[in-house]
């Protein structure tokens, strides 16, 4: 059964540093999501990404943040200078026309 | 006001019990809605989504009332393996932006 595939599994980066979070969707699915959750807490949206740009964003979603799909498989959240409260468990989600989404396991990010 | 509002729980039943979860939504231009289960630590897994005429699969029931803005989801028969956080998610008007309830954790009891 295919699934959404994440990388790496856990991050650990200092304040202030860049950091890429890579995800492989599923290949037939058109949408990409990023979410968050911050430990305890609910589940995020970030972003929603279709057709090669953003579809919505939420308001996390800061200018700290982007998205990239670099080839037709790949789905990048980079945030560009990490704040402590930053630290999360990030998930990849791709989805097909129904609006279903699949996650991937999630990529932890602890800031130092 | 919250997009999305569960029950947190725990709920803590039998093994072999039925139990019912709402989830209550602001937006009533709200057009999608799904079920996710989260075990601890691990990522959101799709139960089902929630149609406008109610839906079954298995021991699972999930029903959507848009008068009142909310959606339940029923189990019957619980398992030990139904012990998660049951989490529900609505899409907006915008169709691509979507909103998590908390969750409400189910503990399933032998």
């Amino acid at each position: 059964e295919p699934e959404v595939t994440q990388t790496p599994s856990h991050q650990v980066t200092q304040m202030g540093q860049e950091v890429i979070l890579r995800c492989v969707p599923i290949s037939n699915h058109l949408y990409f999501y990023w979410y968050r959750q911050i430990l305890g807490q609910k589940v995020e949206f970030l972003v929603s990404f279709y057709n090669n740009e953003i579809s919505e964003k939420s308001e996390i979603f800061d200018d700290q943040f982007s998205v990239e799909r670099p080839d037709g498989s790949n789905f990048t959240l980079k945030i560009r200078s990490t704040k402590l409260e930053d630290s999360a468990m990030y998930f990849c989600a791709s989805g097909t026309v129904s609006y279903e989404q699949y996650f991937g396991p999630g990529t932890r990010l602890t800031v130092t | 006001r919250k997009e999305v509002e569960q029950d947190p729980g725990p709920f803590n039943v039998p093994e072999g019990a039925t139990v019912a979860f709402n989830c209550t939504y602001s937006n009533s231009a709200s057009q999608s809605f799904f079920w996710y289960r989260q075990d601890c630590r691990k990522e959101p897994k799709l139960l089902m989504s929630v149609y406008s005429s109610g839906n079954e699969d298995g021991r699972f029931t999930a029903q959507l009332n848009r008068a009142s803005q909310y959606i339940s989801l029923l189990i019957r028969d619980s398992k030990l393996s139904d012990s998660a956080t049951y989490l529900c998610a609505v899409n907006t008007h915008n169709f691509n932006k979507f909103y998590f309830g908390s969750g409400t954790k189910l503990n399933v009891k032998p």
